[in-house]
């Protein structure tokens, strides 16, 4: 079955870096485009950054537009979010989620994990 | 960037009841519509893709329609367990945007 782990999140000081991982198993990772959704404390989902199945392509909300770095790396079927320069409205609850593998359907998500929570705080 | 207003943003019902909840885009977004239903500490869970293309393994129950700018997502014949909140999303184009939520709460 589809699983999605993510791990890497904690409690760090405005200005400090975290990176994210996602492991995924249950369907071939590399055919799979994947994004990373985050969720405030009582708020909607936001979307973060998404990359191509193989990697040529990503895109970033620009809230995270030059500090976050979204990888992957196929043979490892693990998915990464590099996040620097931290901030206290960076805190949320990041999940990991694989774009729906239909035709037609756009950029929803099939999958998600149960997430990792990342808190920024001095 | 495409702005997804829900309403309402919170609706009581009983169960038995049919609710409907409303998304509307800010510009055209053709079918690239998708729906989700979260629960406490869950993360949410894909209802509808394409507007009106019901996901594997969800109940009947749940329906979706529109296209453009307005899209509604109908619950029929509400159930103990769909009692949640409801996100709409936009996936159409980057940046990807979800709707405020409904919370469909018990009457």
């Amino acid at each position: 079955q589809v699983q999605l782990v993510e791990s890497g999140g904690g409690v760090v000081q405005p200005g400090m870096s975290l990176r994210l991982s996602c492991a995924a198993s249950g369907f071939t990772f590399s055919s799979c485009g994947m994004h990373w959704v985050r969720q405030a404390p009582g708020k909607g989902p936001e979307w973060v950054a998404a990359i191509w199945y193989d990697g040529s392509n990503i895109n970033y909300a620009d809230s995270v537009k030059g500090r976050f770095s979204i990888s992957r790396d196929n043979s490892k079927k693990t998915l990464y979010l590099q996040m620097n320069s931290l901030r206290a409205e960076d805190t949320a609850l990041y999940y990991c989620a694989r774009q729906v593998q239909k035709p037609y359907s756009g950029y929803a998500y099939d999958y998600w994990g149960q997430g990792t929570l990342v808190t920024v705080s001095s | 960037d495409i702005q997804m207003t829900q309403s309402p943003s919170s609706v009581s019902a009983s169960v038995g009841d049919s609710v409907t909840i409303t998304c509307r885009a800010s510009q055209a977004i053709s079918s690239w519509l998708a729906w989700y239903q979260q629960k406490p500490g869950k993360a949410p869970k894909l209802l509808i893709y394409s507007a009106s293309s019901l996901q594997t393994g969800v109940p009947s129950r749940f329906s979706g329609s529109g296209s453009g700018t307005d899209f509604t997502l109908t619950i029929s014949s509400l159930q103990p367990e769909d009692f949640a909140t409801y996100y709409c999303q936009q996936a159409d184009s980057f940046p990807l945007t979800f709707g405020g939520g409904t919370k469909v709460e018990i009457k």
